[in-house]
């Protein structure tokens, strides 16, 4: 069974640009989450979708958004980029039965910006 | 809000001993989940161990065993035999329930080296 696949792994983008980070749960998951990893704030939570909606969002302002599409895939994308938007972006997925099911991580998209 | 704590910013041991890696977290809650991730150089968060808080028997996995418990509010994590595959960053996580979504609270890491 495939993991979950993140895709680019390495980008780089300039002050100002956006970036869409792509994410494929592990097959059968509904549930797609997203992290932001960073030395000085170490791991957020971003956002949590499940059959395309939205469930929970962390404290992240709004140029960071997301979405998921009726295979479970999820997208999610970063506006007006920041200096301090550098950071490893891992998503998650989990079959998410309501009983604290096992959070499974892709290997992250490395995002540096200049 | 619930914060995790990990009072042990690095650990060191030597190949085969065992180590405790410790965790605190803060919260009101009765009824959560609390795990421990490994992130070795490549980065990937890997589950070491599962823990319910309902279940008073502390959880095992081979050579991976937790002490909870639950009144202090605290995780600990016992490696025993310690591989050098065994080094890596180690996040103690506390998960929620809320109406279906759930969410990892994370701590900031203990980095574990274990030497030859």
């Amino acid at each position: 069974k495939a993991g979950v696949t993140q895709t680019p792994r390495y980008l780089i983008k300039t002050r100002g640009q956006q970036v869409t980070l792509s994410c494929s749960p592990i097959s059968g998951h509904r549930s797609v989450s997203w992290y932001q990893q960073t030395p000085g704030q170490g791991l957020q939570f971003l956002f949590e979708y499940f059959s395309e909606t939205q469930r929970n969002k962390g404290n992240f302002p709004g140029r960071f958004s997301g979405r998921q599409f009726s295979n479970s895939r999820s997208e999610m994308n970063v506006s007006t980029l920041e200096l301090g938007d550098s950071a490893l972006y891992l998503c998650a997925s989990s079959l998410n039965r309501g009983i604290g099911d096992t959070i499974y991580f892709g290997e992250g998209s490395w995002l540096t910006v200049v | 809000a619930q914060t995790v704590t990990q009072s042990q910013p690095e650990m060191s041991v030597q190949e085969a001993e065992t180590v405790t890696l410790s965790c605190t977290y803060d919260t009101s809650e009765n009824n959560y989940y609390l795990f421990w991730y490994k992130q070795p150089p490549s980065r990937q968060m890997i589950l070491v161990i599962r823990q319910e808080a309902y279940k008073q028997q502390n959880a095992t996995e081979n050579r991976f065993s937790v002490n909870f418990q639950k009144a202090a509010k605290s995780f600990s994590l016992k490696i025993s035999d310690s591989q050098l595959g065994d080094t890596a960053m180690y996040f103690c996580a506390f998960m929620k329930v809320i109406q279906g979504a759930q969410k990892l609270v994370f701590g900031q890491g203990t980095r574990l080296t274990i030497n030859p």
